[in-house]
């Protein structure tokens, strides 16, 4: 079975510009969680979605916005891009039952 | 200061070495978890926790829900273990909310 999966990998981007990142949780997992990680912290959580609906905002600026769709899979995307949005975005998945999450390997964001 | 905190933040160990890394919280939890992440980024759940003591070949995580304090140990360490170590917690709702790491070097 596959894992959780993300895409893309890598990315470099202008400040000022707009991304949007990919994320495909385990095929039956309904709720889908984002986190951004700057290098040398602990990620901090962005949005959680649970059938198609947010579940779920942390401390991040409305450029950030985030949606899920009927199968599931989501996406994150981020407008006017400032230099310290640079980090690796994790996707996490869960199960119904459990709080066990699943990660992705993320998504590595440079803006230059 | 942060509600999850770690540590130490740097090990430096000795293969085969027994090793702890400490986790505190300030919160409430409904659940606590150690996470690996090596350096691709990609991160691997170990443990879930919300009692007592869990064991995975040579690792053991416990948790004191009375001390808001949980440990995760690694017997007879190997270089393959060299990684960051990363303690989260459920404050009752589906987010986590993550220490900032420890980073473990195993050398032979």
């Amino acid at each position: 079975d596959a894992g959780v999966t993300q895409s893309p990998t890598h990315l470099i981007k202008t400040r000022g510009q707009h991304v949007t990142l990919r994320c495909s949780p385990i095929s039956g997992h309904k709720s889908v969680s984002w986190y951004q990680q700057v290098l040398g912290q602990g990620p901090q959580f962005i949005f959680q979605y649970y059938e198609k609906e947010e579940r779920g905002r942390g401390n991040f600026p409305d450029r950030f916005s985030a949606r899920q769709f009927p199968n599931y899979s989501s996406e994150l995307n981020v407008n006017a891009l400032l230099l310290g949005d640079s980090a690796l975005y994790l996707c996490a998945s869960r199960p119904d039952r459990g709080r066990r999450a699943f990660f992705g390997q993320g998504t590595r964001l440079t803006v230059v | 200061k942060n509600e999850v905190e770690q540590s130490p933040q740097n090990l430096t160990a000795q293969e085969g070495e027994f090793i702890t890394i400490n986790c505190s919280y300030s919160v409430g939890i409904s659940a606590l978890h150690w996470l690996q992440q090596h350096p691709g980024g990609g991160i691997v759940s170990l443990f879930m926790l919300s009692s007592g003591k869990k064991k995975h070949g040579r690792l053991i995580a416990t948790i004191n829900i009375q001390e808001k304090h949980s440990s995760l140990h690694i017997t007879a360490s190997h270089p393959r273990d060299s990684a960051v170590y990363i303690c989260a917690v459920n404050d009752g709702t589906d987010k986590l909310i993550f220490g900032t790491g420890t980073r473990l070097q195993v050398f032979p």
